[in-house]
């Protein structure tokens, strides 16, 4: 199975850009990359996802490298409700009726007032 | 519109007692998942349904059952208890198969 490797931490200071690393070497031409972040104590929350392109949406951006390999999620200004758990998933069939979330470990950022 | 909803927040198990942990959603959606979260880790997938009355394995499913009669509910059974058990559980629901997924607050759980 495809999977993800991500660092495990990453500090930024508030109100800076972000960028969160991604790979996914054995990823899949069916495979969506998905972005969740999980918050303490708290149920994961989406972020973005995208599948070649890049994407934007009022939360983040997502860079997808050209061979697909690798992605960024961008914080465009990191505030301190930003620091969470960070996971990089690609999304994929587990049957011919729904697609699993198959979750890493994830990047821990802390954001630094 | 309460979205994704978890009962208990937090309950403590010894071992072989069985309990249910019961998920509800109000969005009609069709596809509903639970999943459980080690210290550290990230979510792995325990069971999914595409709809009321279908339900179907993920990866860790060994020690749990589940039952889909309605749309809005989805709970999880454990039936005899184990330490390994241990870990909070997530469920979460999203209305296409491609869709977002939305997650409850999660239900921690301790066997002791």
């Amino acid at each position: 199975d495809a999977k993800t490797t991500q660092p495990n931490s990453m500090e930024s200071n508030e109100e800076e850009p972000v960028h969160l690393p991604c790979n996914h070497s054995t990823i899949s031409g069916t495979d969506y990359i998905h972005w969740y972040r999980q918050l303490p104590s708290q149920g994961p929350e989406y972020v973005i996802h995208g599948l070649t392109s890049n994407v934007n949406n009022r939360m983040a951006s997502l860079a997808i490298a050209e061979d697909r390999k690798s992605s960024t999620l961008i914080l465009h200004r990191a505030t301190l409700r930003d620091a969470a758990v960070y996971y990089c998933i690609l999304r994929r069939f587990i049957s011919g009726s729904a697609r699993q979330l198959t979750f890493g470990s994830g990047t821990q950022l802390t954001v630094l007032p | 519109n309460a979205g994704v909803t978890q009962t208990p927040k937090f309950r403590i198990l010894k071992i072989g007692q069985s309990m249910t942990l019961q998920c509800a959603q109000d969005m009609n959606h069709n596809y509903m998942y639970w999943y459980r979260q080690d210290p550290g880790m990230g979510l792995k997938l325990i069971y999914y349904s595409v709809g009321a009355g279908i339900t179907d394995k993920g990866e860790v499913p060994n020690g749990y059952n589940v039952s889909r009669s309605t749309t809005e509910d989805f709970p999880l059974r454990l039936e005899l208890a184990a330490p390994s058990q241990t870990s909070v559980y997530f469920c979460a629901s999203t209305i296409h198969r491609d869709s977002t997924q939305y997650f409850g607050p999660g239900t921690r759980l301790t066997v002791l």
